[in-house]
């Protein structure tokens, strides 16, 4: 069974519309993270969060909102999504003294 | 001017060729060194990681850092074709988030 699981793993939405992106694991970490994947930009960080009370902004989080629900649970919501916040999104989770991050399958996510 | 720069690729050799894939990085605080890779519709799984100069060896991974002209390089040996992948390097220092390059797509040719 995968220890960090997104939903769904392909979108497609029309600009305007709200969104929401899914992360869930099961390892028991603390710290988790959204990033989003362009081709030739690499990894950039949305989103992050050290416990459920914490959430902090990352490089590009314009646009983007996040919910950390539970220690396992962390959404990321496009409010109103636009054409270029089509992407690769990827959730990962890290130990909280460790900083090894391990990554979710990504969600394809296409705004016309 | 991005902190971490990669060469996109991609980059073709045949099988058991010696890869080499590099970056440079323009943080001198960062201290430690991360090799990551992600296969095709897969998130990206962590391969290498290096703290301070020097090499460090797994398998037939060798991956090097060089704090002084802040380069960090990935070699792996006798690649096979299961080494096709994307290959992305990141750092960071203490307290601080990683930063990834862009990644360099890799394809081993049978």
């Amino acid at each position: 069974d995968a220890d960090v699981t997104q939903t769904p793993r392909n979108r497609i939405t029309k600009t305007g519309k709200r969104i929401m992106l899914e992360c869930s694991q099961t390892k028991g970490h603390d710290r988790m993270y959204w990033y989003r994947q362009d081709p030739g930009l690499g990894l950039r960080l949305i989103y992050y969060s050290f416990d459920v009370k914490d959430i902090n902004k990352g490089e590009i989080s314009d646009g983007y909102s996040v919910s950390r629900q539970a220690q396992a649970k962390f959404s990321l919501s496009l409010e109103s999504a636009i054409p270029n916040q089509t992407a690769l999104y990827f959730c990962a989770t890290s130990e909280q003294t460790d900083n090894e991050q391990f990554f979710g399958p990504g969600t394809r996510l296409t705004v016309l | 001017q991005k902190e971490v720069e990669q060469d996109p690729g991609p980059l073709s050799v045949p099988e058991g060729a010696i890869v080499s894939l590099n970056c440079t990085y323009s943080n001198s605080a960062f201290q430690y060194f991360m090799w990551y890779r992600q296969y095709s519709r897969k998130g990206p799984e962590l391969l290498m990681y290096t703290y301070s100069s020097g090499n460090k060896e797994d398998g037939r991974f060798t991956a090097q850092v060089d704090k002084s002209s802040k380069y960090i390089s990935l070699f792996i040996r006798d690649s096979q074709p299961s080494d096709s992948a994307t290959y992305l390097c990141a750092t960071y220092n203490a307290g601080n988030m990683l930063t990834f390059g862009g990644g360099t797509r890799l394809m081993v040719k049978p």
